[in-house]
């Protein structure tokens, strides 16, 4: 499979835990996106990378989040200290340079009771 | 701030029937995508339109994109249950590196 890769597909954890989930981009894609979407909602912008590089934030990122492109290939998103209001399904893109199509992993989908 | 809206939110319809969704945005863009999304599922591209006046048709689906108005719309012909799910727009900012999706269309498709 060539696709956007993420793991786990689903992640039930309790409040205060702390979670981290991956991505795979389609292999040679330099840019890679988060987006989380809660239910009955569009996806809203998390987080971009180019490379290495994290170059965007959206304020939605509060500190517990943090997110990782450590060499240039899979990413890591991690939430720490999980609140209720975090469950979501958080999904990740690729894309092989800017303006050109991003294609969507399946998403994780967190709950946190 | 780009902000994009779609209405109707939730749509149900006969088959057979013909319907327009809508989506307008606030600040210009160069790129307007349409997005399909099964329960549970991630999203699937179904249109990218790059300029005023671009149209494109898949089966039963057709995209416009207006860019003077900033307008797009999404017209179904002849629906078919199979069409069932929710679809979303979402246009890229002046940068290319965001898309700002509109809230969502959930279309029911009915016998």
């Amino acid at each position: 499979d060539t696709g956007v890769s993420q793991d786990p597909r689903h992640k039930i954890t309790k409040r205060g835990q702390n979670v981290t989930f991956r991505c795979d981009p389609i292999s040679e894609h330099n840019r890679l996106y988060w987006y989380r979407q809660t239910l009955g909602q569009g996806p809203e912008f998390l987080t971009y990378f180019q490379n290495e590089a994290q170059l965007e934030k959206s304020r939605l990122l509060s500190d517990r989040f943090s997110a990782e492109r450590p060499k240039g290939s899979f990413s890591t998103l991690e939430i720490q200290r999980t609140e209720q209001g975090d469950s979501a399904m958080y999904l990740c893109a690729s894309s092989f340079k800017v303006n050109t199509e991003a294609f969507f992993g399946q998403g994780t989908r967190l709950t946190v009771v | 701030e780009l902000k994009v809206e779609q209405n109707p939110l939730f749509l149900s319809m006969q088959e057979g029937k013909n319907y327009t969704i809508y989506c307008n945005y606030s600040t210009t863009s160069d790129r307007l995508y349409w997005y399909r999304q099964d329960p549970g599922k991630s999203l699937e591209s179904l249109f990218v339109l790059l300029s005023n006046g671009a149209v494109k048709q898949e089966g039963r689906l057709m995209a416009s994109l207006d860019t003077k108005a900033r307008l797009s719309t999404l017209h179904i012909t002849a629906a078919v249950h199979d069409l069932s799910a929710t679809y979303f727009c979402a246009v890229v900012n002046n940068a290319g590196n965001m898309l700002t999706f509109g809230g969502g269309t959930r279309l029911m498709v009915k016998p």
